[in-house]
């Protein structure tokens, strides 16, 4: 069946690092890939999506590109911010959203 | 524009007591809708969503139920609470009539079950 795997947090960053979060999906199709964040006591939040192979998304400064050779979303950011703390979920739509486990950065200044 | 609203925001209850969580959608017709449970450290785990009034439809079995009474509004619900159902529960939408697309998250409800 189709499942998300991310990789494990936490992660830990001074501000202004480079920042990857890696996500790989198993999945029949070619389904719409997605990057929801959730800060500290709310929902969650859209990030970005990717509809279809060699797209990429991108919101915020962070970017990820639909890698189907490899079957990978991996979400980046060139110079995190203390503000980006939060966690943040890889899903992927197979006839309903599948999420990844999550994967919680930290940001430290 | 769209709005989903979740209450509580937090709720301890004694084990074996009754639970009622309730979201509601405004500003769009006929949502898909849907509740999941974040337990402490762990992902989403989808528990129920609905397409329609009074159509439900239940991922995982346990000692929840969900109903639909009206177009917006999505009600979860427990006779009586077990421990293991502490968690962060949150209220989505999407548009309906399409393949899930976009979901978008109530602030969620955090429930400790003592």
């Amino acid at each position: 069946g189709n499942s998300v795997t991310q990789m494990e947090g936490p992660v830990t960053l001074s501000e202004e690092a480079f920042l990857t979060i890696n996500c790989t999906y198993t999945a029949t199709g070619y389904p719409s890939l997605f990057w929801y964040v959730q800060y500290p006591g709310e929902g969650l939040q859209l990030l970005l999506k990717a509809t279809k192979a060699d797209d990429k998304g991108s919101n915020k400064g962070f970017e990820a590109t639909y890698r189907k050779e490899t079957t990978s979303f991996h979400l980046e950011k060139g110079s995190v911010q203390v503000s980006d703390s939060a966690v943040y979920f890889c899903a992927l739509e197979g006839g309903k959203l599948i999420f990844g486990q999550g994967t919680e950065l930290s940001v430290k200044p | 524009s769209q709005t989903i609203h979740q209450w509580p925001a937090t709720l301890v209850q004694p084990v074996g007591s009754p639970l009622s969580l309730e979201c509601t959608v405004e500003g769009t017709s006929n949502p898909n809708l849907y509740w999941y449970r974040q337990a402490a450290g762990r992902g989403l785990q989808l528990l129920f969503y609905s397409v329609g009034i009074g159509q439900i439809s239940s991922e995982v079995p346990q000692n929840l139920s969900a109903s639909r009474p009206q177009d917006r509004q999505f009600i979860l619900s427990s006779k009586k609470l077990l421990l293991s159902d502490s968690g962060f529960y949150l209220c989505a939408w999407s548009l309906g009539g399409v393949s899930s697309d976009i979901q978008y998250f109530g602030a969620g409800t955090r429930l400790s079950v003592l």
